[in-house]
Order: C-alpha cells, then structure tokens, then sequence
C-alpha cells in the first residue's frame, strides 16, 4: 500500500460546481498536512494547510480525519482557473527528521 | 527576498554523460529537499540536507546518484552516467527549519527538467 494514495482522477467539472477530492494515509503517526497545487509541470505551490479542526480559506476547505486517516479538499463554485493538479502531502517522523510525502495528485479540470 | 532557485531550467543530456542540478533556498532556509516527477507520475522524495550534511537520503537510488549541501554555495544533485530513464523534472524545495516543526511550510524552486538523448 502506498504511504499516500490520491485519486488520480482527472475529475472534469463545470463551473461553479462543488467538487471534493480525499487522500489516505497510512502512516497513523503522520503529524502534519497540506494541499499544494501544481499548474502544469511547473513548480508545486502551498494551497492550504490542513487542521485538525478543519479550515477554510475562501472557497476551499479542507478537513482531517485521523480515526480514518484521510483528508479532503473541497473547492467550492470552480473557477476555470482552478484547473490543476492537486497534491495532498503528509508529514511524518524518520528519526529525528521529518519526511514529507506527496500523494500523486489529482487532477481537476473546471469546463466552460 | 528572492525564492528557490534552481539552474539550469533545462539541460540536455546524452546517455552516459553526467547531469549537476543546482538549488539555491530561499535566503534564512538551511534545510534543502529534492524530488524527482516522472512524466505523468507525482513528486517522488529524493533526498533531505542540512548544511554539509545528509540527513535523509531514502529516496535516492544507490548508484549513480550523489547530493551535497556544502557550507558554502548551492546544494547539488549529481547524476552520473545518465540513461533515458533519468528523464524527469526534478525540484527542490527548502524551508527554514528541518525539525519536527508542524506546519512548517516548504518552497519549491520551477524544478530542472533533464532530457536524456
């Protein structure tokens, strides 16, 4: 079993709908978590971190959910501009490091 | 304040010849990680440094493959003897502390893309 499974999708949508992606972890350990967004090859950027208490940020909310280990990201009325691949990351302890693992994505493209 | 940065943006490469990637942190990070993307596949950890030295290197594939963090200067992902399938785009992120600090952030640079002819 991968450390961090995503969706691949893609996930194609309309505008303005709702979409929500989850991502499992195995590791029951892991600390801390993110949504990073990565635009066509280029260089992923930091969307959101993720709390426990779940978090919103305009019309993204994320949420975790420790007993299941997983975490979601919802994108509320889509803009064509959120077309991307969606990362989910998963911090954890390797020794006295910490190890950051990125799920593989999942793409979303937001249709006209 | 300038971000992370990483030269060349693209290098060609014929089989056996050897690849440096360069990564410079975004100024105040001492802590370097480097992950490679197969086309159409997610980001893969490679490995992690700290100033002059390696403190996870798991990800990297024990031969060909070497990183350094020196005091002084970028880190560098060497890769000897390239075959096709060193072609990738390959990042490098830093972030300012590499304890277990939660929510600490990472900062990518716009990643090398290697071809292998």
């Amino acid at each position: 079993r991968k450390e961090v499974e995503q969706d691949p999708g893609p996930f194609n949508v309309p505008e303005g709908a709702t979409v929500a992606f989850n991502c499992t972890y195995s590791n029951s350990a892991s600390q801390s978590f993110f949504w990073y967004r990565q635009d066509c090859r280029k260089e992923p950027k930091l969307l959101m971190s993720v709390y426990s208490s779940g978090n919103e940020d305009g019309r993204f909310t994320a949420q975790l959910n420790r007993a299941s280990q997983y975490i979601s990201l919802l994108i509320r009325d889509s803009k064509l501009s959120d077309s991307a691949t969606y990362l989910c990351v998963v911090i954890s302890r390797s020794g006295s490091a910490r190890q950051l693992t990125f799920g593989s994505g999942t793409q979303l493209t937001v249709l006209p | 304040n300038a971000g992370v940065m990483q030269n060349p943006r693209h290098l060609v490469r014929r089989r056996g010849q050897e690849a440096r990637l360069r990564c410079s942190p975004m100024k105040g990070h001492s802590h370097v990680y480097w992950y490679r993307q197969l086309p159409e596949e997610g980001l893969k950890f490679m490995v992690y440094l700290q100033k002059e030295n390696i403190i996870d290197e798991s990800g990297m594939p024990k031969e060909r493959f070497s990183a350094e963090f020196p005091k002084e200067g970028p880190s560098i992902l060497r890769i000897q003897q390239v075959v096709r399938g060193d072609s990738a785009a390959y990042f490098c992120a830093s972030s300012r502390t590499g304890g277990f600090v939660t929510n600490e952030k990472l900062f990518f640079g716009s990643g090398t893309q290697l071809s292998v002819l």
